[in-house]
């Protein structure tokens, strides 16, 4: 089955330390998207890629950090600078030219800061 | 600030009859339009979507509508069930955008 897959769903770090969230699809989706999901507000753009080895800021990038290696894969890694992490990141996916089609989503990582 | 704005944080509907969840926009550029479906701890699922060049599109008991001049959608659902509680969102984008804007959710609960 073809699909999204967000891992780990919960995710504890301390205060200081650097994590690293997976993201992995086998839709064949030119385009992967990272979310971010707090309570009362909705979904806001942290990165997005379109192509492999290239990726641009979304609206709330500071305090993130991504990487698109290889097309079925785009981890985000959430560092120390990023002042309030605790939250609900969801990743997306999506072909590339068919917007009618929306994304496909994953199931999400609940990271909570300690 | 908000692109896309879902006013009603919650509605509450009787099993059967219809629910309204509706949606505004201010970019004038958006051309497509989008509704996920949401449960607690999951990711969104894609609902059903609009371009601009409708203004009305069906599927099944969903139905989505939209007003360009007016720059709002709304997303109908007839006959409501109890399995359609969920949060929808609804989202928005340009034809050169690259990315969809969401709105902040309107909780649906389907009372049975």
């Amino acid at each position: 089955d073809g699909g999204i897959t967000q891992s780990p769903k919960y995710l504890f770090r301390k205060e200081g330390q650097n994590v690293t969230l997976s993201c992995e699809q086998n839709l064949n989706h030119d385009a992967m998207y990272w979310y971010r999901q707090d309570p009362g507000q909705g979904l806001r753009l942290i990165y997005y890629s379109q192509i492999v080895n290239d990726f641009q800021k979304g609206d709330i990038a500071e305090g993130y950090s991504v990487s698109r290696e290889k097309k079925e894969s785009f981890p985000l890694t959430v560092t120390s600078a990023q002042k309030n992490p605790t939250a609900f990141y969801l990743c997306a996916s999506s072909h590339r030219d068919s917007p009618l089609g929306g994304y496909t989503f994953g199931s999400g990582t609940r990271l909570t800061v300690v | 600030d908000q692109q896309v704005k879902q006013n009603s944080p919650s509605l509450s509907v009787q099993e059967g009859r219809i629910s309204i969840l509706n949606c505004d926009y201010t970019n004038s550029m958006f051309d497509y339009f989008l509704w996920y479906k949401k449960y607690p701890a999951e990711g969104p699922t894609f609902l059903i979507s609009i371009s601009s060049i409708k203004d009305k599109n069906e599927d099944g008991r969903f139905t989505v509508f939209l007003n360009k001049s007016a720059k709002h959608l709304s997303l109908h659902i007839v006959p409501s069930q109890p399995g359609d509680s969920a949060v929808y969102f609804c989202a928005a984008s340009s034809y050169t955008g690259n990315q969809f804007y969401f709105g902040t959710g309107t909780s649906l609960t389907v009372i049975p």
